[in-house]
């Protein structure tokens, strides 16, 4: 059972647009969201991440908005670079039920020159 | 530093062999995770571990053993290899086991079993 969705699986984008990366839950527990970027052959990195007790985050380009009524969230690019090209997961933890993350199944991003 | 590494990269088994997946960090981190990345699907954690002497199972354990002799290592045991177990595994190790500290990946195992 996935509780945490990346319905999207590849999205392409012109370069010095947004990009917009969707992820989905299921699981009300969870109160934590981190975003992380992976290239090919190499582990995953950690990116962004973002508090329930918030609904928005920005760390420069990157900007992770939550929505807990929709258990529902984004992260958004800008300007997208073609150095952005990579999967991109989101990952949900509840500290209260053990901690554990769960990943979504990724969303390949393609940022076109 | 090195981060966290791990070895071989790549492995080809038979059905029924058994190898051992292994990582190390430099970090001094504490806890330290064993996640599995079929395609498609997203990261699936198999055993973790809050320190040295201490491990415990996650969401996809079976088939496989872990032990945790010191900080640094934190190898993976697949015994009895089946198709099924055909994935690309990532080691994780984190300073500590709250939400709000991220985890630091090895660049993966690619492994197949035929």
């Amino acid at each position: 059972d996935q509780q945490v969705k990346q319905n999207s699986p590849s999205l392409s984008v012109q370069e010095g647009r947004i990009s917009i990366l969707n992820c989905d839950y299921t699981n009300s527990m969870f109160d934590y969201f981190l975003w992380y970027k992976k290239y090919p052959a190499e582990g995953p990195t950690f990116l962004i991440s973002i508090s329930s007790i918030k609904d928005k985050n920005e760390d420069g380009r990157f900007t992770v908005f939550l929505n807990k009524s929709a258990k529902h969230l984004s992260l958004h690019i800008v300007p997208s670079q073609p150095g952005d090209s990579a999967v991109y997961f989101c990952a949900a933890s509840a500290q209260d039920a053990g901690n554990q993350f769960y990943f979504g199944t990724g969303t390949s991003l393609t940022v076109i020159p | 530093n090195a981060g966290v590494t791990q070895t071989p990269k790549f492995r080809i088994l038979k059905i029924g062999q058994s190898m051992t997946l292994q990582c190390t960090q430099d970090m001094n981190h504490n806890y330290m995770y064993w996640y599995r990345q079929d395609p498609g699907m997203g990261l699936k954690l198999i055993y973790y571990s809050v320190g040295a002497g201490i491990t415990d199972k996650g969401e996809v354990p079976n088939g496989y053993n872990v032990s945790r002799s010191t900080t640094e290592d934190f190898p993976l045991r697949l015994e009895l290899a089946a198709p099924s177990q055909t994935s690309v595994y990532f080691c994780a190790s984190s300073y500590l086991w709250t939400a709000s500290y991220e985890q630091y990946f090895g660049p993966g195992t690619r492994l197949t079993v035929t």
